[in-house]
Parts: C-alpha cells; sequence; structure tokens
C-alpha cells in the first residue's frame, strides 16, 4: 500500500526565508502526489499536485514542488515566506484509478518575524 | 458556487449519546469521503462512497460508526453510542471524476464527548 511520511512535525523559519517541507513516499506504482494546506480552524486546500509530465510543479501562493523518482521525494519550496504562510502542510499520495488520498502526519510552518 | 458544507461545525456530547454529522458535497462530485482527524493519529480516511455506494469503510473504528449516502447530495456519520477517544474534528470531502482531480473539503465538525 501506498504512504507518505513527512519529516519533521513543525518547522520554524524567519519571514524572507527558504522554506522546505520534507515528504517522501512508498508505492510501488508511479504515484500521483499532493500538497495541502490547513489554515486554524479551517479544511484542506489544494496547494499543488503532480500527476504526470513535468516533475517541477507550481501551486498557489508562491509554492512549488520537485518530484524525484530516484529519491521518492516530492518536497514543498517556497523563495522567501511570509507570516501569512504559517499553517499545518499536508503531502498526499494516491495511485491511478478512483482511490482515495493517503495523507501524511502533517508539518507545521511558523513564521518569525 | 457553494463548497463543501458540513454541519454541525460544533458538536459537545455526553458519552453514550447519539451523534450524527452531517455532509452536503459539491453539486456534480461523485466521490466523497469521511476523515477524521486528530493530533495523535493525523488525518485517517473512514469510508468513502463513488456513486452513492460505499466502496471502503475499512477505515471505520468499530461498529459503532456508521455512514449512510441515500443521494448525491447528502452523506452522515453516526457514532452510536459516542465515547471520549471518538473526540476529534470529522471531515468531509468530495470530488468530481478521477483521482487526478482536486478533492475539496468541508471546514470539519469538531466533536468533543466528555
Amino acid at each position: 500500500a501506498q504512504s507518505v511520511t513527512q519529516l519533521g512535525s513543525h518547522v520554524s523559519v524567519s519571514e524572507g526565508a527558504l522554506v522546505l517541507l520534507r515528504c517522501n513516499y512508498s508505492s510501488s506504482v508511479p504515484p500521483y502526489l499532493f500538497w495541502y494546506v490547513q489554515y486554524p480552524n479551517q479544511g484542506l486546500q489544494l496547494l499543488l499536485k503532480y500527476t504526470t509530465g513535468a516533475t517541477l510543479v507550481k501551486g498557489i501562493n508562491g509554492f512549488e514542488a520537485e518530484f524525484k523518482k530516484s529519491e521518492t521525494s516530492f518536497h514543498l519550496t517556497k523563495p522567501s515566506a511570509h507570516m501569512s504562510d504559517a499553517a499545518e502542510y499536508f503531502c498526499a499520495v494516491t495511485l491511478a484509478g478512483n482511490t482515495p488520498l493517503v495523507f501524511g502526519k502533517g508539518t507545521r510552518l511558523s513564521v518569525i518575524a | 458556487d457553494a463548497g463543501v458544507i458540513q454541519s454541525p461545525r460544533h458538536e459537545v456530547t455526553e458519552m453514550g449519546q447519539e451523534v450524527t454529522l452531517r455532509c452536503k458535497p459539491i453539486s456534480g462530485h461523485n466521490s466523497l469521503f469521511w476523515y477524521r482527524q486528530t493530533m495523535m493519529r493525523g488525518l485517517e480516511l473512514l469510508i468513502y462512497f463513488n456513486n452513492n455506494v460505499p466502496i471502503d469503510d475499512s477505515g471505520m473504528p468499530e461498529d459503532r460508526f456508521s455512514a449512510k449516502m441515500p443521494n448525491a447530495s447528502f452523506s452522515t456519520l453516526k457514532i452510536q453510542p459516542s465515547e471520549p477517544r471518538d473526540s476529534a474534528v470529522y471531515f468531509c470531502a468530495s470530488r468530481q471524476g478521477l483521482n487526478t482531480g482536486e478533492l475539496f473539503f468541508g471546514e470539519g465538525s469538531r466533536l468533543t464527548v466528555l
């Protein structure tokens, strides 16, 4: 079965610094990969996704992620953190077909002024 | 267009009481998912439906939990009897088409069982 591991339950960065949130997946077949963001007391919102094609995927709010098959990774980055980026971020994986998403445990991002 | 609508947003109940959570998916979406979120276990898939038919309920913790989708615009998740360990945020999400599509989440129902 497929799974994702998010390294670091909490990441803290200074405003303007690089954001790097790590996600590694486990899958026996090519996966579809997603990053979702959750703001306090809200549901999850899609940031970006990789299905096929270009391995560098750009999402909303300046975030991007790169699918690296050799490393089984799909790390999320943003060049310059903003205070409004403080939230919980979830990596998720699924396979082709109509199967549900399997989420990682999440990484809470804090941004320090 | 309205998103996924869940009710109630907050529910506080006593152990042993029946709890019913409700969800209205986005019109035209043919898949519906119930997730539970806790600090300890993160986001867990409880059950999902395709075209109103339950496909996989292996995530439902025990027989106290049940879910129904009587039509394309309504689903319920019921806990009877409730226990303190059921306290969590329960999310409903819907999707159109296959799993490359975006999953849209409701704002969640926060359940506290005393």
